[in-house]
């Protein structure tokens, strides 16, 4: 049961242009969710977080959005830049089973 | 500096030898988790433990084996009962019942010969 999903494997942008992520949860009981991005050979990083009592976070060029009623969050990069060229998973804990549980991940690929 | 280490960052085993890929961390965190990644995969949840000599089964625990003897630690054992050991592992931690980011190390890449 795959209770959170990226149904969207790879993304190609062409640099300065918005790169989108989505990302689709089941568990309505999620009220935290976090967006880390993970080059090859390496731990994932902590990129931005959002709760559930927010609709938008934004930092820098980075914004997540939640929209609870669809339970589907969005990762938008603007502009997008050739170092953003990575893997993208979103996350969230699961307070009654205290696991925290990832997408399969977006790879991004940004090109001149 | 607190953080979170995994070693090594490479390793070889043979087939039919167990290893134990450790993993450390000094940000006073209840929670640790393993998790696997291959090609084209997400990351799979192994073990996970929220406190100390307590631990439970991920969604694929079958061929590996953990231990939380203290709160900085929390070493993974791959079993040769593992049909498939071949990939990337990734620790992580985070405090318990909290909603921040976890941390993570760098991984280690497990390789059977």
């Amino acid at each position: 049961d795959q209770q959170v999903k990226q149904n969207s494997p790879s993304l190609s942008v062409q640099e300065g242009r918005i790169s989108i992520l989505n990302c689709d949860y089941t568990n309505s009981m999620f009220d935290y969710f976090l967006w880390y991005k993970k080059y090859p050979a390496e731990g994932p990083t902590f990129l931005i977080s959002i709760s559930s009592i927010k609709d938008k976070n934004e930092d820098g060029r980075f914004t997540v959005f939640l929209n609870k009623s669809a339970k589907h969050l969005s990762l938008h990069i603007v502009p997008s830049q050739p170092g953003d060229s990575a893997v993208y998973f979103c996350a969230a804990p699961s307070h009654n089973t205290d696991k925290l549980i990832f997408g399969t991940g977006t790879r991004l690929q940004v090109f001149p | 500096d607190g953080g979170i280490t995994q070693s090594p960052k490479y390793l070889f085993r043979k087939e039919g030898q167990n290893v134990t890929l450790s993993c450390e961390q000094n940000l006073n965190h209840d929670a640790m988790y393993w998790y696997r990644q291959d090609p084209g995969q997400g990351l799979r949840l192994i073990y996970y433990s929220q406190i100390v000599n307590d631990f439970q089964k991920g969604d694929i625990a079958e061929g590996y084996s953990v231990s939380r003897e203290k709160k900085e630690s929390f070493p993974l054992t791959v079993t040769s009962a593992q049909k498939n050991p071949t990939a990337f592992y990734l620790c992580a931690s985070l405090p318990r019942g909290m909603n921040t980011e976890a941390f993570f190390g760098q991984g280690t890449r497990l390789t059977v010969v």
